[in-house]
């Protein structure tokens, strides 16, 4: 079946910090990957997503690479703010008719 | 304007109870979802509708029963309350399937005692 690994947090980071969020996945045939943010005390929101291999979803100055050889999605931001704290979830949409979460993980950001 | 709204956002209740959650979206989609999560903020789908229709329905207790009286509501049921029901219920929609962007809502904090 399908799955999703990310790394364990959490993770705490000084603002202006670069952050990498690991996630790898299991699936069969090209699934479509996303990252969905959590915000304290809220639902989630989509962050950005891929479709194929190769694809580059960004949005907010954060960005994930779609790469089929390794099988990862990582997130990747280049200087964090405080206001980025939050839960962050890797998902998959695969053959089921389900997306498949990751474990999330949680991003402090201190100024 | 409020894209998927629940009510009620909290809900304290004795176990052995019986309570409801409601859903609407107003985006017009064909997908709605019900997740639970759990304090350690794991997420789990527990039933799916498709133009009212129920198309995933996930291992989750018979106490838990999905309605969904028209597209742009889906309703969650719970029967006799247990300690383990205490979670986050959220609510989604995506426009059609599982590839299109998932809306949340903000979630029900369900809390049983």
């Amino acid at each position: 079946g399908n799955s999703v690994t990310q790394m364990e947090g959490p993770v705490t980071l000084s603002e202006e910090a670069f952050l990498t969020i690991n996630c790898t996945y299991t699936a069969t045939g090209y699934p479509s990957l996303f990252w969905y943010v959590q915000y304290p005390g809220e639902g989630l929101q989509l962050l950005l997503k891929a479709t194929k291999a190769d694809d580059k979803g960004s949005n907010k100055g954060f960005e994930a690479t779609y790469r089929k050889e390794t099988t990862s999605f990582h997130l990747e931001k280049g200087s964090v703010q405080v206001s980025d704290s939050a839960v962050y979830f890797c998902a998959l949409a695969g053959s089921a008719r389900q997306l498949t979460f990751g474990s999330g993980t949680q991003l402090t950001v201190l100024p | 304007d409020t894209a998927v709204s629940q009510t009620p956002k909290y809900l304290v209740t004795q176990m052995g109870n019986d309570k409801s959650i409601k859903c609407e979206q107003n985006l017009g989609h064909d997908t709605m979802y019900w997740y639970k999560q759990d304090s350690k903020k794991f997420l789990k789908i527990m039933f799916s509708y498709n133009n009212k229709e129920l198309i995933i329905n996930e291992t989750v207790p018979n106490r838990f029963s999905p309605k969904s009286p028209d597209k742009a509501h889906l309703n969650l049921h719970i029967n006799s309350l247990e300690l383990g029901d205490s979670a986050v219920y959220f609510c989604a929609s995506s426009q059609r399937g599982v590839t299109d962007t998932q809306y949340f809502g903000p979630g029900t904090r369900l809390t049983v005692l």
